[in-house]
């Protein structure tokens, strides 16, 4: 296993456009989190899944904004009608259980830029 | 919102030379983890706490709990160039939640001078 694996790497959109991002967990990692990340900050926390379930969400996902887990694997992260400020870094983590003593493992991220 | 600040922002150290930076909240977590960022790559976890006091090592990094739970610190000794880049704390699980959310610090960046 080759950790947590995030495609595409590197997004470039036109504003308006609707983009699809895909993230591989460590398998039998049954959490799954999604953190947006702008230069010069710190990741900032938007969702995470316990096997399929969506459990939180932040203010930060707008409506806008859907991420799915459908069979507790991969998940994605759709982002409709693109505007500027979406562009940022988005980045995967996993972890293999919700307790305290589990750490989370980053994917390299998908790079988003939005023209 | 949650927030931690971490100190210094920068630093920009001569090779050898030992390094300290930390992390500190006006709220109480249950995790405090250590992570270095490379330009370009996702976050690599250095070291992971999860009880107050508890001071763990890992090579030449040193990281401890704070006995409050709400600050961490995090140590490198004989610092090498390879060092170079940007440090986050990160605190997991705020108050007596168990979503496993980690909250970042703003980061520190790293400068190592050969």
């Amino acid at each position: 296993d080759t950790g947590v694996s995030q495609n595409p790497r590197h997004k470039i959109t036109k504003r308006g456009q609707n983009v699809t991002f895909r993230c591989d967990p460590i398998s039998e990692h049954n959490r799954l989190y999604w953190y947006r990340q702008t230069l010069g900050q710190g990741p900032e926390f938007l969702t995470y899944f316990q096997n399929e379930a969506q459990l939180e969400k932040s203010r930060l996902l707008s409506d806008r904004f859907s991420a799915e887990r459908p069979k507790g694997s991969f998940s994605t992260l759709e982002i409709q009608r693109t505007e500027q400020g979406d562009s940022a870094m988005y980045l995967c983590a996993s972890s293999l259980d919700g307790l305290s003593n589990q750490p989370q493992h980053f994917g390299d991220g998908t790079r988003l830029s939005i023209l | 919102g949650q927030q931690l600040n971490q100190s210094p922002q920068s630093m920009f150290i001569q090779e050898g030379e030992d390094v300290s930076m930390n992390c500190t909240s006006s709220s109480i977590f249950n995790t405090w983890l250590w992570y270095k960022q490379d330009p370009g790559e996702g976050p690599v976890l250095l070291i992971a706490l999860y009880k107050a006091g508890e001071l763990t090592s890992n090579g030449r990094l040193t990281a401890q709990f704070g006995i409050t739970r709400k600050d961490s610190f995090l140590n490198i000794s004989a610092s090498i160039p390879s060092d170079v880049g940007i440090y986050f704390c990160a605190g997991g699980d705020p108050g007596s939640s168990n979503t496993g959310k980690l909250i970042f610090g703003q980061g520190t960046t790293l400068q190592v001078k050969p």
